[in-house]
């Protein structure tokens, strides 16, 4: 067990819809990050939030949003979904300085039919 | 800009063999981390080593042991002996600089290991 939690575990909805994940990052950790895995596009970096301010942005659509909470969860919100937003959602937290190894959620997969 | 290669997509051996699974990284930083991670068929992913840009001293732990060479910009792993636990797909990462608030990973493509008993 990481230390980092996600919910839902799974998700199905239909195209078009609007989601939201949640993540607790492991307790002390400042970083979110979010991920996004995939068969065609393996295993991408989405975003990076830090003690509540957004810093680092990577592949990320712009119908996807996230944000972090003064209590240190995260949120990432799916909108205007479609087929091939259908992946395995990961968030990772981490230490900070020196430290940077992430930790990783269990994930959630998001399926779009 | 970053990138890692697992050149090797798929790999299965018999247990008891060793395995290796090849990392290849471009970086135009002097200062990085490299990781490896483990995702068994559960899903998850399981960190199992960093190692720093500055640190090329191997290292070994258990069955598991890494070979980091800047020369080549490699960072190879090794798991000695295999079980049929360490079926899983490996991934080798890389996250470059040194931020307070830490850095995002690139990883490589994975490496799916399939030992048979």
């Amino acid at each position: 067990d990481s230390g980092v939690t996600q919910t839902p575990k799974h998700l199905i909805t239909a195209t078009g819809q609007r989601v939201t994940l949640r993540c607790s990052p492991r307790s002390g950790d400042l970083s979110v990050y979010w991920y996004q895995q995939s068969l065609d596009q393996g295993l991408q970096f989405l975003i990076q939030y830090y003690n509540g301010e957004e810093r680092a942005k990577g592949n990320i659509l712009e119908r996807f949003s996230a944000q972090q909470f003064p209590d240190l969860h995260s949120e990432l919100n799916l909108s205007s979904l479609e087929l091939g937003d259908s992946a395995l959602y990961f968030c990772a937290s981490s230490q900070t300085y020196p430290y940077n190894e992430q930790f990783f959620g269990p994930g959630t997969r998001l399926t779009v039919l | 800009a970053q990138k890692v290669t697992q050149a090797q997509t798929e790999i299965s051996v018999v247990e008891k063999e060793d395995v290796t699974l090849d990392c290849v990284y471009e970086t135009r930083d002097t200062t990085y981390y490299l990781f490896w991670y483990k995702q068994p068929p559960s899903g998850e992913l399981v960190f199992l080593i960093r190692r720093n840009s500055f640190d090329e001293q191997n290292e070994i732990s258990g069955r598991y042991s890494w070979n980091f060479q800047k020369s080549t910009s490699s960072f190879n792993f090794t798991i000695t002996a295999s079980q049929v636990v360490d079926s899983a797909v490996y991934f080798c990462a890389l996250s470059e600089g040194l931020k307070a608030a830490g850095n995002k990973l690139t990883f490589g493509g994975g490496t799916r290991v399939l030992v048979k008993p």
